[in-house]
């Protein structure tokens, strides 16, 4: 069985331009659920997908957008990248037996100059 | 709405004694609460979780924690730390019906040889 991976591992790019996020969830799992980790915080619910649709969104502008493919892979995009975006974002699933609990990736690093 | 207070944003123990990391949560309905541990540079690791079975949840690499409804805590445990416990840990808490995890700003655990 193979866990969440993420990748790239390490992202640089430049304010104002556009960036995707990629998340290959467990094997089983129909749920991905995307965090924001500034340095120093603790993860920040972003929005997460079950069966393709976005099943809930936490207080993130809509240049923060996902996607989910039927094989239940996953990708983050943010549009209009901002200083303020460069963090460790990370992406977790979960599936339908053990829905309370989420298995998280190694993340990605974005910094943007 | 439901969120978590981690006290103590460094902890310092020496090789061999009790670690204890404080966690309080707050939550209008029954939650489900989570310990992660982060090593450096790298995604959240499950060390354990409750969701309403035994109010004592024993996890991985020695980890446990104690789930006190009047108290509204859930703190994590262990009888004898060891070099390689060095990390940060996020206590988490989800309400059924709710689909995000609320993360505390984590806890740097230091063991002093």
């Amino acid at each position: 069985e193979t866990g969440v991976t993420q990748s790239p591992t390490h992202l640089i790019k430049t304010r104002g331009q556009q960036v995707t996020l990629r998340c290959s969830s467990q094997s089983g799992h129909n749920t991905v659920s995307w965090y924001q980790q500034a340095l120093g915080q603790g993860p920040q619910f972003i929005f997460q997908y079950y069966r393709e649709e976005e099943n809930g969104r936490g207080n993130f502008p809509p240049r923060f957008s996902g996607l989910q493919f039927p094989n239940y892979s996953s990708e983050l995009n943010v549009n209009a990248l901002e200083l303020d975006d460069s963090a460790l974002y990370l992406c977790a699933s979960s599936n339908y037996r053990d829905t309370e609990t989420q298995y998280f990736g190694p993340g990605t690093r974005l910094l943007v100059l | 709405a439901q969120s978590v207070t981690q006290l103590g944003s460094h902890v310092s123990v020496s090789e061999g004694a009790l670690v204890l990391l404080r966690c309080n949560y707050s939550s209008s309905v029954p939650p489900y609460l989570f310990w992660y541990v982060q090593y450096p540079n790298q995604g959240l690791q499950l060390l354990l979780k409750y969701t309403s079975a035994a109010t004592l949840v024993k996890g991985i690499n020695g980890f446990e924690a104690e789930f006190k409804k009047s108290e509204t805590s859930f703190h994590l445990t262990k009888p004898s730390a060891h070099m390689s416990d060095a990390a940060e840990y996020f206590c988490a808490v989800r309400s059924e019906g709710n689909e995000k995890l609320t993360f505390g700003t984590g806890t740097r655990l230091t063991i002093i040889p």
